[in-house]
């Protein structure tokens, strides 16, 4: 239990729908990152943030887009949903973003289904 | 070239053997690399993580790094049935990870 968590768990979406997901970062941390993963693949990076700023972007389109709030929890915006964006997506929360021994911490995912 | 490559495995081993998985990575410049393992229908937890040449230590679970050959292994010493799941190699710039290996301990 890494005390990050992730809403909602599952979810089915059509293509060209927008879709949000939420991650509640583990106590202490001011950091969170965004990876999408697609099935037997490793985690992709999708952009990170740090103090309510965006810290680092994936290669990843504009339609990508994301928040953090003052009590650094986030939410990870999809528009303009295509099929090949379902995915397991995973937040991962880190006390800081620039140590060098940033160790993620991660949520559960919310598994995207577009269909 | 993938900054981060695995073998994607699987990798069957005996239970009570060492396993030892592989990874290589393209940026000289990265500093710190993690090993994490993700059971089947959960998210990456964190294992082992590594800075320094040589090797890293912790129970059953070994890290080594050599940057000059740019590669990361993780050994398990007397692999048990439950360490069955898939491991990823992640590197710190851009938090860039590998796609994985799968291990495989038959019992």
């Amino acid at each position: 239990e890494t005390g990050v968590t992730q809403s909602p768990t599952h979810l089915i979406k059509t293509r060209g729908q927008q879709v949000t997901l939420r991650c509640s970062s583990q106590s202490g941390h001011n950091t969170v990152s965004w990876y999408q993963q697609a099935l037997g693949q490793g985690p992709q990076f999708i952009f990170q943030y740090y103090r309510e700023e965006e810290n680092g972007r994936g290669n990843f389109p504009p339609r990508f887009s994301g928040l953090q709030f003052p009590n650094y929890s986030s939410e990870l915006n999809v528009n303009a949903l295509e099929l090949d964006d379902s995915a397991l997506y995973l937040c991962a929360s880190s006390l800081e973003p620039q140590g060098v021994g940033e160790k993620l911490f991660f949520g559960s995912g919310t598994q995207l289904s577009v269909l | 070239q993938k900054e981060v490559e695995q073998n994607s495995g699987p990798l069957s081993v005996p239970e009570g053997a060492i396993a030892s998985l592989n990874c290589t990575y393209s940026d000289r410049g990265s500093q710190s690399f993690f090993w994490y393992r993700q059971y089947s229908g959960k998210s990456p937890e964190l294992i082992m993580f590594i800075y320094s040449n040589g090797d890293k230590e912790d129970g059953r679970f070994t890290a080594q790094l050599n940057k000059a050959s740019q590669y990361v292994s993780l050994l398990i010493r007397d692999s048990q049935p439950s360490d069955s799941a898939t491991y990823l190699c992640a590197v710190r710039r851009a938090l860039t990870f590998g796609s994985g290996t799968r291990l495989q301990v038959q019992p």
